[in-house]
């Protein structure tokens, strides 16, 4: 299942509010994961099964959606938040997006 | 605290064998299917692999079927990851990672270059 992230790369100021979009090439139900990845780290898991906050992850993020249309929310954008952010579905095998890159302008 | 660290990654000739291992650490280790995921320089992240819990299913990305081989010592809390036929494509930071089916822990990745 192809899974096709945008933009490739976004530029957004401290504070705003970011959304970053993930589309399944079919129906994978919630079977979504988000991950962050910060330069020279392993990702980290932030959110599944869609909208599903993992343990520890500040509450600024949040995700939605569920059939093919995705996206995660930061709601306050903050210095620490630059990172590469990838999507992953596990609804057939595992495929995962090609990333959105998160600078701050 | 679970953690997850790799190890056998490093320089090796195209064609040549190598073998990584992940010991695990902080959790039930034999509970949980484990998978190896990898990321090529500059690059996304591609799953490679996956086995179950006890060993006897295990699952490959077509590109790596017949040289990749994933096994685990739930004895000794450790995966592995056997490489034959090493390809100039096979250069990538390989991570292992705890499967619940997202990867909700990972290794901290060990290199694996592919040059001659």
């Amino acid at each position: 299942i192809q899974m096709t992230q945008s933009p490739s790369l976004l530029s957004a100021s401290v504070g705003d509010r970011v959304t970053l979009s993930c589309k399944a090439g079919q129906n994978i139900n919630n079977y979504l994961a988000w991950y962050q990845q910060k330069l020279g780290e392993a990702p980290k898991l932030l959110i599944y099964n869609a909208n599903s906050l993992q343990t520890g992850i500040p509450s600024r993020f949040s995700g939605s959606g569920s059939g093919t249309d995705f996206t995660v929310t930061i709601s306050s954008l903050q210095p620490e938040d630059v990172a590469t952010y990838f999507c992953q579905q596990y609804s057939s095998g595992s495929t995962f997006g090609s990333g959105t890159k998160l600078e701050i302008k | 605290e679970v953690q997850l660290m790799e190890s056998g990654g490093g320089l090796v000739q195209p064609g040549r064998s190598l073998k990584l291992s992940c010991a695990a650490s902080g959790f039930t280790y034999n509970n949980y299917v484990m998978a190896w995921v990898r990321q090529a320089p500059t690059k996304g992240l591609e799953w490679v692999a996956s086995i179950s819990t006890g060993g006897g299913n295990t699952y490959y990305r077509d590109s790596v079927k017949g040289r990749f081989t994933i096994s685990r010592d739930n004895a000794k809390n450790t995966l592995y990851l056997q490489i034959d036929s090493l390809r100039s494509e096979d250069t990538a930071t390989y991570y292992c990672a705890k499967s619940v089916p997202y990867f909700d822990y990972w290794g901290q990745g060990v290199m694996v270059t592919v040059s001659s």
